[in-house]
């Protein structure tokens, strides 16, 4: 069954360096989103992705946040600066088209010392 | 106010009970509702999805939604011990550019 995969699992990174996080959304599927969930908190919408541009994005995804999706198959968060509160498991998900099922990825868990 | 509200739990249960999970909102736009399953540090895991008002059943699981009281629940029959995890409610306006609004999580653990 296909998936959504994300790399790395998990990155440490130093507060104030740039960090790119990776996810390959399943095949077919047209939107692809960024969502982050801080521990023990609520998972929060980051960003929708459709035709190559940004559709929506939330008060949180601010000018340190930046998304690619630079070939066929890869979709990228970029943190340009970390900050401690930047830590938090980031999940990738991916919806085809004509249903609102979105299908998330297993997380990358970034850690900002 | 917020958004979508769940009552965290934990909610701990017997083998077999039939467990219910619930979620109130506020925002009359949303029109499609979802229920995630998530293990720890894991990703969500769609298990259930609803556009508008009504019932479906799949399996052991049956989700509903009350759009006039803004109400969801799901429930789960003959509940196992593999059925222990946290359980989010998600609903969106629709339009694939909306991200979804999530509750909290309940987190379930079913005694064997």
């Amino acid at each position: 069954e296909p998936e959504v995969t994300q790399t790395p699992s998990h990155q440490v990174t130093q507060m104030g360096q740039e960090v790119i996080l990776r996810c390959v959304p399943i095949s077919n599927h047209l939107y692809f989103y960024w969502y982050r969930q801080i521990l023990g908190q609520k998972v929060e919408f980051l960003v929708s992705f459709y035709n190559n541009e940004i559709s929506e994005k939330s008060e949180i995804f601010d000018d340190q946040f930046s998304v690619e999706r630079p070939d066929g198959s890869n979709f990228t968060l970029k943190i340009r600066s970390t900050k401690l509160e930047d830590s938090a498991m980031y999940f990738c998900a991916s919806l085809i088209r004509d249903y609102n099922e979105q299908f998330f990825g297993p997380g990358t868990r970034l850690t900002v010392l | 106010q917020k958004e979508v509200e769940q009552d965290p739990g934990p909610l701990s249960v017997p083998e077999g009970a039939i467990v219910s999970l619930n979620c109130t909102y506020s925002n009359s736009a949303f029109q499609y509702f979802m229920w995630y399953r998530q293990y720890s540090r894991k990703g969500p895991e769609l298990l259930m999805y609803t556009y508008s008002s009504g019932n479906k059943e799949d399996g052991r699981f049956t989700a509903q939604v009350d759009k006039s009281s803004k109400y969801i629940s799901l429930f789960i029959r003959d509940s196992q011990p593999s059925d222990s995890a946290t359980y989010l409610c998600a609903m969106t306006s629709g339009g694939g550019a909306d991200g979804l609004t999530f509750g909290k999580g309940t987190h379930l653990i079913i005694q064997p």
